[in-house]
């Protein structure tokens, strides 16, 4: 069964202050993993696809990394309004092997103090 | 990317009763899925609508429990049946644009009271 796990469950910054955000998963056939931030009350809106190891995407100020077992999601001098949940998820065929889905793990809050 | 719409975006609802919940997309799609997300926990697939054929369901969800329509391309509800405190939770829509992109509607909260 394919297993996402995310650290630390909840993280707290200062404005300026870089830190890295952890996606560990295990999977059968991975085809891409993705990142997405979840504001309160909201869906998840989709930040990045990563399909190989040793890939990179940047965004403003957020750049994810992607290895054979894990992803991390760097974060670069954060502003207040980059506080949200950010979400990690990988993509592989279901048990019935008739579709993808993805497996999400359960996020990680963060908050970026002024 | 695509825009999504859910209705509702919330509800209360009694025990017993049954909710259907609408997706509605600015565009075409072939595959919509729909997810639930309980406090704590992460987002959890319930199954997969494909345009044309059965819906496809995950382990620990079946369709007399969470049936799903896939009338057209752009369009899909989800009913949450017979419900029980345990149902509430955000039910969220999505569509895969691109190749492995999905893109989330904004949800429905639901109370089971």
């Amino acid at each position: 069964e394919d297993q996402v796990t995310q650290s630390p469950e909840a993280l707290r910054l200062q404005e300026g202050e870089s830190s890295s955000l952890n996606c560990s998963y295990t999977v059968s056939g991975l085809r891409g993993l993705f990142w997405y931030r979840q504001d309160p009350g909201k869906g998840p809106e989709f930040l990045f696809t990563l399909y190989s190891a040793g890939e990179e995407k940047e965004k403003e100020r957020l750049k994810a990394t992607l290895t054979k077992k894990e992803s991390f999601l760097h974060i670069t001098a954060p502003k207040p309004e980059d506080s949200a949940t950010y979400l990690c998820a990988v993509q592989a065929l279901n048990s019935g092997g008739s579709n993808y889905k993805l497996t999400f793990g359960k996020g990680t809050l963060l908050t970026v103090n002024p | 990317s695509a825009v999504i719409s859910q209705k509702p975006s919330r509800d209360i609802c009694q025990r017993g009763t049954s909710l259907t919940i609408q997706c509605q997309v600015d565009s075409q799609v072939t595959m919509m899925f729909w997810y639930r997300q309980q406090p704590g926990q992460s987002l959890t697939l319930i199954a997969t609508a494909n345009q044309g054929s059965e819906a496809t369901y995950e382990s620990g969800f079946v369709i007399d429990k969470f049936p799903i329509s896939r009338p057209n391309l752009t369009f899909s509800t989800l009913t949450v049946s017979n419900m029980s405190p345990e149902d509430s939770s955000i039910y969220l829509c999505s569509v895969e644009q691109y190749i492995g992109e999905q893109f989330f509607g904004p949800g429905t909260r639901l109370t089971v009271l």
